[in-house]
């Protein structure tokens, strides 16, 4: 199956601070998601974004599907951003996600 | 809140013996995903039911069954349970069928003793 890989694996920010997490994956996919899941388990959907850039508030994301890689960006952080942010592909019939990039925001 | 609710939230049993997870999609949406998140595997895809037709299957175990009612909801069976089963499943579920934009539900935390 596909490999999909995430850096860093853990990051610390101080509140207000940018953040840049990546996900590349090793053969070309039909879509690709970032979700978050927050300290109490709860898995949120971000984005859904096979190729391009889509902005939602403080959090946008950019698909380079021809490159294999997708960046999630955070601007501006706030405690309520720490959690796990994973992505997952999608190709065939198939979902693969990657190990996650675990944030903490600190005050 | 996703609008996807799954029941029990919490699972504790013996190891041999039989569950039933049920998830019930938000409203409209005809596509159900199972999940199971444990700590040595990670998040991984179990199978995916579009309007009650099994429509893809990931690492699900022949132990593992799912199914999708004609009202939507579904069904993930776990027998013959093991240790290692324990871990947080989730439903999921999109409006079509081709895995877009998936809302998921708050999980199953599943403990086998």
């Amino acid at each position: 199956g596909i490999q999909v890989e995430q850096s860093p694996p853990d990051l610390i920010l101080q509140e207000g601070a940018n953040s840049t997490l990546r996900c590349n994956f090793s053969d070309s996919v039909n879509n690709l998601q970032w979700f978050h899941q927050n300290p109490w388990g709860q898995l949120i959907n971000l984005f859904y974004i096979p190729s391009g850039t889509k902005q939602n508030g403080r959090l946008s994301a950019t698909t380079v599907a021809t490159e294999r890689y997708s960046l999630l960006y955070i601007s501006s952080s706030q405690t309520t951003d720490s959690g796990v942010y994973f992505c997952a592909v999608h190709t065939g019939n198939q979902f693969y996600f990657g190990t996650g990039t675990s944030l903490t925001v600190i005050p | 809140d996703s609008g996807v609710t799954q029941t029990p939230k919490h699972l504790i049993t013996a190891t041999g013996q039989r569950v039933t997870l049920r998830c019930s999609p938000r409203s409209g949406d005809l596509s159900v995903y199972w999940y199971q998140q444990s700590l040595d595997q990670g998040l991984q895809f179990l199978i995916q039911y579009y309007n009650g037709e099994e429509r893809a299957k990931g690492n699900i175990l022949e132990r593992f069954s799912a199914q999708q009612f004609p009202d939507l909801h579904s069904e993930l069976n776990l027998s013959s349970l093991e240790l290692g089963d324990s871990a947080l499943y989730f439903c999921a579920s999109s409006v079509g069928r081709y895995q877009e934009t998936q809302y998921f539900g708050p999980g199953t935390r599943l403990l086998v003793l």
